[in-house]
């Protein structure tokens, strides 16, 4: 069963404009979240995380949403430039160790 | 600062064989999770070393099993390998032994098997 779902398997957004990446989730104790981006051929890279105490956290143009009552989280990329074209996973962890990662989303950001 | 390596990048073997992946941890950390990712899916979790000990286990049968090094170094073995195995195999390692740090990922080691 899928805790973590990203129910969008792709996106695609102007470059200069708002990405808005969306991630559900089911298990109401997890309290720890994180995003990456992956390229082709390489290694998922962590872009930025989220305790269940927050609602926001930025990190220069992504900021992560999260929607406790909701179960829901987005990513929220602006300005969205060429090179952030990739595929996007969110993770979610409730021990520390062990998390579960949604299936992604492809973003392409049209120049 | 060394980051997560992976070795092989790329592996093909046939049912029934076993096969060895090989992981160096990120210099300074000391804990290493294994991940399946299979085609179009989201890593799935393998199974975390900490401190040269397992400190949890995701839905994987017995024959995956795995090893950490005073180096903080790491191995996975999949014995009886079956066709749904192959998969991308992605290492990470991070600071916190479950304290809910960063995971950073290796490259990953692809293995097909026929």
């Amino acid at each position: 069963d899928q805790q973590v779902k990203q129910n969008s398997p792709s996106l695609s957004v102007q470059e200069g404009r708002i990405s808005i990446l969306n991630c559900d989730y089911t298990n109401s104790m997890f309290d720890y979240f994180l995003w990456y981006k992956k390229y082709p051929a390489e290694g998922p890279t962590f872009l930025i995380s989220i305790s269940s105490i927050k609602d926001k956290n930025e990190d220069g143009r992504f900021t992560v949403f999260l929607n406790k009552s909701a179960k829901h989280l987005s990513l929220h990329i602006v300005p969205s430039q060429p090179g952030d074209s990739a595929v996007y996973f969110c993770a979610a962890s409730a021990t520390g160790n062990q998390f579960y990662f949604g299936t992604g989303t492809s973003l392409t950001v049209i120049p | 600062e060394t980051g997560v390596t992976q070795s092989p990048t790329h592996l093909i073997k046939t049912r029934g064989q076993q096969v060895t992946l090989r992981c160096s941890s990120q210099s300074g950390h000391n804990t290493v999770s294994w991940y399946q990712q299979a085609l179009g899916q989201g890593p799935q979790f393998i199974f975390q070393y900490y401190r040269e000990e397992e400190n949890g286990r995701g839905n994987f049968p017995p024959r995956f099993s795995g090893l950490q090094f005073p180096n903080y170094s790491s191995e996975l073995n999949v014995n009886a390998l079956e066709l749904d195995d192959s998969a991308l195999y992605l290492c990470a390692s991070s600071l916190s032994g479950g304290e809910g740090g960063e995971l950073f990922f290796g490259e990953g080691s692809r293995l097909t098997v026929l």
